[in-house]
Formats: C-alpha cells, sequence, structure tokens
C-alpha cells in the first residue's frame, strides 16, 4: 500500500517551453502532496506544500508563478515548470500525504536544453 | 536553503561490517526524525522513524538513536549487503511528518 507514481519519469524540452509533471497517489487519499526539487548531490529542497482544493504554499525563494501547483483531487497534484530554462534541469519529487506520513513518488528528471 | 551542500560526505564499509551513519539536525522543536535509503535516480524510500519521546529504535537490521541534547541522529545498519549502497538522508519534522527538513545526506558505498 501506500504507494505513489509520477509520470514522466523522465522528460527533455527545450528552453522556453512549458513541462507538467503529474503526481499520483494510487491506493490513498492525500490531502496533502509536496513537491521537492533535489540538484545533482544535493538533499531534498522542499519547494512547495498543496492542500487539495486550496492554493499552494510556497518555500521563500521559489517562484510560484514559475513553478505552477494544481491540486485537484484528493489523489492527483500536478506540477508545471513554466518556461523553462537550463538551470531548472533537476530531480523533481513529489510525495503525498493521508494524514501525518508522507510517502514518496520516485522521482521526474527534467532537463531543458 | 535548510540543507544544501555540493559535496556529499561518503562512509565505505566492508559487506557484513555494520555501518553507522550521523546527521545533525537543527530545529530543537522537531519531534520526529525520519531515516531515508536513496538509490541513485529513484526517490527516497522510507527506512526508519523515531519520536522524540524515544531515544532508541529498532527495526530489522537498523537501528535509529536520537540525543536531543546535543540534537543528534544516528543510523546503525547492521551486517551490510551490498543492496545497502545507497544515500542516506535523515530528516526532521514538527508534529509528525507533515513538513519535512531533509539533512545533506552521506553515501554509503559496500565494499565486497
Amino acid at each position: 500500500g501506500a504507494v505513489v507514481s509520477q509520470h514522466p519519469s523522465w522528460v527533455i524540452c527545450k528552453s522556453g517551453t512549458s513541462v507538467k509533471i503529474e503526481c499520483r497517489s494510487l491506493d490513498f487519499q492525500a490531502t496533502t502532496m509536496f513537491w521537492y526539487r533535489q540538484f545533482p548531490k544535493q538533499s531534498l529542497m522542499l519547494m512547495a506544500t498543496s492542500n487539495e482544493g486550496s492554493k499552494a504554499t510556497y518555500e521563500q525563494g521559489v517562484e510560484k508563478d514559475k513553478f505552477l501547483i494544481n491540486h485537484a483531487s484528493l489523489t492527483l497534484s500536478t506540477l508545471t515548470v513554466t518556461s523553462a530554462h537550463p538551470e531548472d534541469s533537476s530531480f523533481y519529487i513529489c510525495s503525498a500525504s493521508p494524514i501525518y506520513e508522507q510517502y514518496f513518488g520516485p522521482g521526474t528528471r527534467l532537463t531543458v536544453t | 536553503g535548510e540543507s544544501v551542500g555540493l559535496h556529499l560526505p561518503t562512509l565505505s564499509v566492508q559487506e557484513g561490517d555494520n555501518s553507522i551513519i550521523n546527521c545533525a539536525y537543527s530545529n530543537s522543536a522537531s519531534d520526529y526524525f525520519i531515516w531515508y535509503k536513496q538509490e541513485s535516480g529513484k526517490g527516497p524510500q522510507f527506512i526508519i522513524d523515531i519520536r522524540s519521546n524515544m531515544d532508541k529504535r529498532q527495526g530489522q537490521r537498523v537501528t535509529v538513536l536520537l540525543n536531543k541534547t546535543v540534537k543528534h541522529l544516528s543510523l546503525q545498519i547492521a551486517a551490510t549487503q551490498p543492496g545497502d549502497s545507497a544515500v542516506y538522508f535523515c530528516a526532521e519534522g514538527i508534529q509528525g511528518a507533515q513538513k519535512l527538513v531533509f539533512g545533506q545526506g552521506t553515501r554509503l558505498t559496500i565494499n565486497p
């Protein structure tokens, strides 16, 4: 149980385009979903927290207009990287929380050329 | 950020030996701690957790020790196996895992 999926697992896009990443909780309902970014050889950095049906809360330094988060249902959250630039290339990981725990997805590798 | 590092600490141990991975956490108000294992290109995998009202918790081949006085957490892995090779992260939270702050991570390499 407590499986979280992400799609796509990897994506390559051109600079200036937008990319959408999906995060799904497959066997439970997630009241809260989290989005993290991880650069090579670094730790996970929380980008934003989203609750179903409400606006996401972004961490300091994360541009909300660049990283659009939608949490439209209790099993799906999406992260859209708008006008992507090479410096946005990273490993994006989501997690889903039914109550207190966090269950992590497998991550999405984004490469912006 | 709260946990950024350009150089991941590394630990190499011989297969079959015990390993100890250490973590210093930052917030004295944190009351929940988790160890995660992350293999290359994958998301974090839960290993073991401990609440602040405990100082030791054991799982299968793993033990977590918590020293709140010095804000220190450790993960002991007994009889290491090749499959234990990964990056290990500690994470701290307040009131559960609702908002976690991750440590910088340690790369564990098991030598045959």
